[in-house]
């Protein structure tokens, strides 16, 4: 079985340009996470999605950032303008829905973005 | 609030040493605990899990004990490899919230 695959794996933009990433979940998994990992530090959740609805964006810097999952499978989370802070390794992960084993999430490789 | 508290690293170990790396929880409720693994440029692979008190989740030779009178989740192996050199976070899961909350993790380096 396939598990979560991110594209692209790595990422070099300048400050102010946009830049998006690619998730694709594990077939069957309805809820999709996207955190944020700074340097040295765990991961910290920026949205979850439960099919195509975002039920939990409180932490995703609406300013800048976006996300969309418009059929409940692939998703992109975009940032425009980047930032030099937006340096960091952004990760998606998949599981279940819930009552059927959500708290067991899957984690992609992550795409690891670095802003000049 | 809820959150995970783990040891300091890094950890440097000889192989086939004694590992543990210490772990402690605040959170409402009871939630489910996990350890996830970190290999260099890849993402977190899921090591073990435990989803009740007195529980121990265990997985390639790791285990952890989920012990709710000290709000620990310690996870220990007996004797490691050079493989296993990664960095390990523990992470609770809020029913509630239906989120995962990481430790800040441990980096843990085997010599040969």
């Amino acid at each position: 079985e396939a598990g979560v695959v991110q594209s692209p794996r790595y990422k070099i933009i300048e400050k102010k340009q946009p830049v998006a990433f690619w998730c694709n979940p594990i077939s069957g998994h309805n809820t999709l996470y996207w955190y944020l990992q700074n340097l040295g530090q765990g991961p910290e959740l920026l949205i979850r999605y439960e099919n195509e609805e975002a039920v939990d964006d409180s932490q995703l810097p609406k300013d800048r950032f976006s996300a969309e999952r418009l059929k409940g499978v692939d998703s992109t989370l975009k940032i425009q303008p980047a930032e030099l802070g937006d340096s960091a390794v952004y990760l998606c992960a998949s599981s279940q829905g819930p009552g059927q084993g959500q708290e067991t999430q899957y984690f992609g490789p992550g795409t690891r973005l670095l802003v000049l | 609030g809820n959150s995970v508290t783990q040891m300091e690293g890094p950890v440097t170990l000889s192989e086939e040493a004694f590992l543990t790396i210490n772990c402690t929880y605040t959170a409402t409720g009871y939630p489910s605990l996990f350890w996830y693994v970190q290999y260099p440029g890849e993402g977190l692979q899921l090591l073990l899990k435990a989803t009740k008190a007195d529980d121990k989740g265990s997985n390639k030779g790791f285990e952890a004990t989920y012990r709710k009178e000290t709000t620990s989740f310690h996870l220990e192996k007996g004797s490691v490899q050079v493989s296993d050199s990664a960095v390990y976070f523990c992470a609770l899961f809020i029913q509630g919230a239906q989120k995962l909350v990481f430790g800040q993790g441990t980096r843990l380096t085997i010599n040969p």
